[in-house]
């Protein structure tokens, strides 16, 4: 594709509902990466998938979060119980390869995810 | 810990001016890299510019450049010529070398007056 693209652009949901968070990265790119920015904030690091595996979770905030990605390229985020506090922008990027800074990551336009 | 620290949370330039965007960062790293991204509202971030830490010359890109002080770990940006489409907010952002996670500032939302 020409770029990162994810969907929906927005989500409004209630405490309490599960929602999913889709993100289809640029053909080709094996790394794909989960930001979560909150309002006022710089994006702080959720999830790196390397093909189809997280390579590293660290900065999921806790068990209510998940992502995956089945066959290596679409990748969907999906949150149980959903809080006030997960009110933010979610940013999905990709990369041609494994990380690194030389591996320039592509963002997408996030989904702003509004719980009510 | 890495901390990247961004004091100008609001800046306006008239257009074709020069305006410089502070960024100071914290880290016991010695290899190392610097970024600038641009977020407009679209809300695409943008890659603006790179620095790695171990050269000393410092890194342009058009009418992007920095000032990078390696020694009193500042990192700022340099905008020649404004354009109002450089109107957006931007992020000053680190990264060890070896890994891919970026710690970001908190923003400097920039506006380009005609």
């Amino acid at each position: 594709g020409a770029g990162v693209s994810q969907t929906p652009s927005n989500k409004v949901t209630e405490k309490g509902k599960y929602v999913e968070l889709r993100c289809d990265p640029i053909s080709g790119h094996t790394a794909l990466y989960w930001y979560r920015q909150s309002l006022g904030q710089g994006p702080e690091f959720l999830i790196y998938f390397q093909g189809t595996g997280a390579a590293d979770d660290s900065g999921l905030p806790n068990d209510r979060f998940f992502a995956v990605r089945p066959e290596g390229s679409v990748s969907t985020l999906k949150i149980q119980r959903t809080e006030r506090g997960d009110s933010a922008v979610y940013l999905c990027a990709s990369s041609l390869g494994g990380g690194g800074p030389y591996n320039e990551q592509f963002f997408g336009p996030g989904t702003r995810l509004t719980v009510l | 810990a890495q901390t990247v620290t961004q004091s100008q949370p609001e800046m306006s330039v008239q257009e074709a001016e020069t305006v410089t965007l502070s960024c100071t960062y914290d880290t016991s790293e010695s290899n190392y890299y610097l970024f600038w991204y641009k977020q407009p509202p679209s809300r695409q971030m943008i890659l603006v510019i790179r620095q790695e830490a171990y050269k000393q010359q410092n890194a342009t890109e058009n009418r992007f450049s920095v000032n990078f002080q390696k020694a009193a770990k500042s990192f700022s940006l340099k905008i020649s010529d404004s354009q109002l489409g450089d109107t957006a907010m931007y992020f000053c952002a680190f990264m060890t070398t070896g890994t891919y996670k970026y710690i970001f500032g908190t923003g400097t939302r920039l506006k380009v007056l005609a």
